[in-house]
């Protein structure tokens, strides 16, 4: 399975912005980098994903490192609803998701 | 679009008993996915249809579980015998298409109980 790594958790203050890390040195060429989000008593949900270019959408912004070998999903402000677990993932082939054990995000009023 | 139907969201049982779970996926959608989520070892893959096809069900934990679909809009998963350590949240997920970029959406999931 891919391997991602990413902090147990985090803490941001209200609107402001939130940088969540995660490394995958094991990564190769054709792995794409997905990121969900799980609210409390909720189903995961899309966030955002990419190859190699950066990526900006309505949610987030995520930065891949040259190397691939790490990527940040930024929040560009923090609200309380953005309160949840973010798991960070590589998807090979085939549609496949293995999920790691995410960074659960607290969002200080 | 209701999204993911799952149903039901809460199911409590005894050991031993047979339990059925089911999903319909998002009309159009050609993937099915079968998670469980527990606090001891997160969000498992336990298996996955493409086209109502089992392509990988390397993650179903034992002989007692199994999962069907029917056809494009009905899924099942039955645990029989049902045991305590069954005991999890199980969602279903659907995606449209094979590419790597397909995002896949997720139920509300169904609380299982096995007392």
């Amino acid at each position: 399975d891919a391997k991602t790594t990413q902090p147990n958790s985090m803490e941001s203050n209200e609107e402001e912005p939130v940088h969540l890390p995660c490394n995958h040195s094991t990564i190769s060429g054709t792995d794409y980098i997905h990121w969900y989000r799980q609210l409390p008593s909720q189903g995961p949900e899309y966030v955002i994903h990419g190859l190699t270019s950066n990526v900006n959408n309505r949610m987030a912004s995520l930065a891949i490192a040259e190397d691939r070998k790490s990527s940040t999903l930024i929040l560009h402000r923090a609200t309380l609803r953005d309160a949840a677990v973010y798991y960070c993932i590589l998807r090979k082939t085939g549609n496949q998701f293995y999920f790691g054990t995410g960074t659960s995000l607290t969002v200080i009023p | 679009d209701a999204g993911v139907i799952q149903s039901p969201r809460h199911e409590v049982t005894e050991m031993g008993q047979e339990v059925t779970l089911r999903c319909k996926p998002i009309s159009g959608h050609n993937s099915l996915f079968w998670y469980r989520q527990t606090m001891m070892r997160g969000l498992e893959l336990l298996i996955y249809f493409n086209n109502n096809v089992p392509i990988d069900d390397s993650g179903m934990p034992e002989d007692r579980f199994s999962a069907k679909m029917p056809n494009a809009s009905f899924s099942t998963l039955k645990i029989q015998p049902s045991e305590p350590r069954d005991s999890a949240v199980y969602f279903c997920a659907s995606s449209l298409g094979g590419g790597w970029g397909a995002r896949q959406y997720f139920g509300p999931g169904t609380r299982l109980t096995v007392t």
